[in-house]
């Protein structure tokens, strides 16, 4: 049974870059891929993007294309997402989650990280 | 990009009533491509459908879902206490995107 544990909160500037870890246990870390999604406080759900970790294959959501980095280790079974130009309305919680591999289809999320607040303030 | 409409926004009811929630596509989906979540104040979202109709590992079967082309549906046929949450759908086929939520309160 796979579990995601994230990095703490971060609290950035404005224009800086943040870097969120996601370390997968008791599970195959290589066999899916890891998605990534956004919620800003009181808001909804927002699709970032996702790494399959054999390969490092990334997709990005249009919005985020330029401006985030996804990657993964597979020595340590942690995905990271760095976001780079934060400005304040990059201030939510960011989650990981597992999702099948599939090389076309993004999948759906299952199960989560607990998430990682960042919060972009001058 | 794909938009997904949900609605109501906000469905009023009591334990043991049946919750309806829709999930409107702008374009057509494949069947195998859409999701539904749970979301609890404070957690994480929690998977309880995948491919339209699959229920997630430990999911009640009191949660169903269903539709095609640009309508899908989530059913809660009797709502316990613990179901009073926001719901969101997600279509996950060439992109991703989710609906911007469903609040089931109670009445």
């Amino acid at each position: 049974q796979v579990h995601l544990v994230q990095s703490g909160t971060e609290v950035k500037r404005p224009g800086s870059s943040v870097k969120v870890s996601c370390k997968a246990s008791g599970g195959t870390f290589n066999n899916y891929a890891i998605s990534w999604v956004r919620q800003a406080p009181g808001q909804g759900l927002e699709w970032m993007g996702r790494i399959i970790p054999i390969g490092d294959k990334t997709n990005y959501a249009p919005e985020f294309q330029g401006r985030v980095t996804m990657s993964a280790d597979k020595s340590t079974s942690t995905a990271y997402m760095e976001l780079h130009s934060l400005r304040f309305d990059d201030t939510a919680v960011y989650y990981c989650a597992r999702s099948p591999m599939a090389v076309v289809v993004m999948g759906w999320c299952d199960p989560w990280g607990q998430g990682t607040l960042v919060t972009v303030s001058s | 990009e794909i938009v997904l409409t949900q609605s109501p926004g906000t469905l009023s009811l009591s334990p043991g009533e049946r919750a309806t929630l829709s999930c409107r596509a702008s374009h057509s989906i494949s069947s195998s491509y859409l999701a539904w979540y749970q979301q609890k104040p404070g957690q994480a979202p929690r998977l309880l459908i995948y491919a339209t109709s699959g229920r997630a590992a430990g999911i009640p079967d009191r949660f169903s879902g269903s539709g095609s082309g640009t309508d899908f549906t989530l059913t809660i046929s009797r709502l316990e206490p613990e179901d009073f949450a926001v719901y969101y759908c997600q279509q996950y086929g060439g992109s991703s995107t989710f609906g911007q939520g469903t609040k089931v309160e109670f009445k």
